[in-house]
């Protein structure tokens, strides 16, 4: 069975703080990690992270991919409120035509 | 920009009774999902479909699920006999290359 752990549960930061959130996985047939980011509904995409090492960045979030270790982290820089979110990560493997399995996800709120 | 849409928004039903829950995926998809995510918990996944038939479901989606595409556009999932443990946020998503878009969920409330 597909297990995703996300650390920390929930995190509160304050305006213009750095995160970091962290994803750890064990998963059958590895493809790709994937991150979402869900406010009120829909989770949004945000990374796939394939290779190991290589930092994908998106303005001020950023993420990296341990596939030795099994486990990716998500940055967030100079936060603002509108990063108030829960950030989901999952494996996707290449069974079950590469379903996403999520984890708990980290609930971060930002305090201005 | 091209979104996955599902209907209706919310349903509020009565153990025992059928619901059908429908998606519409992005056009060019080809794999096609349903999440469940029952309130404060994770996003769980229920099943995934492609041409014409399901591929991986999960425990969760016992007989009373169903899932169909009855034609070339819609996605849909049919709860038989709700129970109160249904009620819950299901996602539609779809998925082209590698990453899934999601729906913005339909709300099952059920009394």
């Amino acid at each position: 069975e597909d297990k995703v752990v996300q650390s920390p549960l929930s995190l509160v930061v304050h305006e213009g703080d750095t995160v970091t959130l962290n994803c750890s996985y064990e998963v059958t047939n590895f493809r790709s990690l994937l991150w979402y980011k869900q406010e009120k509904k829909a989770p949004t995409f945000l990374f796939m992270l394939t290779s190991s090492g290589i930092e994908k960045k998106s303005g001020r979030l950023s993420s990296i991919l341990d596939k030795k270790e099994l486990f990716s982290i998500l940055n967030i820089t100079a936060t603002q409120t509108g990063d108030s979110a829960v950030y989901l990560c999952g494996p996707r493997s290449t069974g079950g035509y590469q379903k996403v399995t999520f984890g708990t996800g980290t609930k971060l709120q930002v305090i201005p | 920009e091209p979104e996955v849409t599902q209907t209706p928004s919310h349903q509020v039903t009565q153990m025992g009774q059928e619901v059908i829950l429908r998606c519409v995926p992005i056009s060019n998809h080809l794999y096609f999902y349903w999440y469940r995510q029952i309130l404060g918990q994770k996003v769980e996944f229920l099943v995934s479909f492609y041409n014409n038939e399901i591929s991986e479901k999960s425990e969760i989606f016992d007989d009373q699920f169903s899932v169909e595409r009855p034609d070339g556009s819609n996605f849909t999932l049919k709860i038989r006999s709700t129970k109160l443990e249904d009620s819950a946020m299901y996602f539609c998503a779809s998925r082209a290359g590698g990453e899934l878009f999601f729906g913005e969920g339909s709300r099952l409330t059920v009394l």
